[in-house]
């Protein structure tokens, strides 16, 4: 069992729709990362958290440390949102433990 | 605009040659950098923590003589991928951080490495 779980694996989507993004870990953490790669392979790091709720734009992600979730939310979805999204987790050390990714598209 | 750049973005090698990848941090000071390895549709692995003006640490399984890092400076860390064969063919990607706990991470852009 992966110590970082992402689900779903996979997510389409109509334009507009709200998406919900799961991550569950299993370990100890300071901090946990959402991170949006896109086709070409660039990583962009959209939150860093440890508790609460951050909100960036459309994006939304909340962490609730006692029950080891996170949560990625878009709302207004558009097709240029179209993107692996990964949520990684720091174990205590600078060290990142990534889950496997969820792939999303969204159709226009 | 981009804070760490990854340098060459593509390259595509011949078997047993060696290739050298340069990770920047542009506008801060990265004491520690990290270099990751992505096979196609799965999630990244850190296969080393590179830290300025010392050996760097590598992760179990990863050969240090295959994989040589140098981290000669506060701003660049490089990674030479040696007498390369098919099998190393894959995207690599660094990321460093800020000097300070709760900066964020900054990702370079990966470089896709093919050995022919």
């Amino acid at each position: 069992k992966n110590e970082v779980e992402q689900s779903p694996q996979n997510l389409t989507a109509q334009e507009g729709e709200f998406i919900t993004i799961n991550c569950s870990y299993s370990v100890g953490i300071s901090a946990l990362h959402w991170l949006q790669q896109h086709p070409g392979g660039g990583i962009v790091s959209l939150f860093m958290l440890s508790s609460g709720k951050k909100k960036h734009g459309r994006l939304i992600a909340t962490i609730n440390i006692q029950e080891k979730h996170s949560s990625l939310h878009i709302t207004a979805s558009h097709p240029r949102d179209s993107a692996v999204y990964i949520c990684a987790a720091h174990h205590n050390t600078d060290k990142l433990i990534f889950g496997t990714g969820t792939r999303l598209q969204v159709f226009p | 605009g981009a804070v760490v750049s990854q340098h060459p973005s593509r390259v595509i090698c011949k078997s047993g040659t060696s290739v050298k990848i340069e990770c920047r941090s542009l506008d801060f000071q990265a004491t520690t950098m990290f270099w990751y390895r992505q096979f196609p549709k799965q999630s990244l692995m850190l296969m080393a923590t590179s830290n300025e003006g010392s050996k760097a640490t590598y992760e179990q399984g990863v050969e240090k003589d295959k994989f040589l890092i140098n981290h000669a400076s506060l701003t660049l860390s490089t990674l030479t991928v040696t007498s390369a064969h098919p099998e190393d063919s894959s995207f690599y990607i660094c990321s460093a951080r800020d000097q300070g706990g709760n900066s964020p991470l900054h990702f370079g852009n990966g470089t896709r490495l093919t050995v022919t």
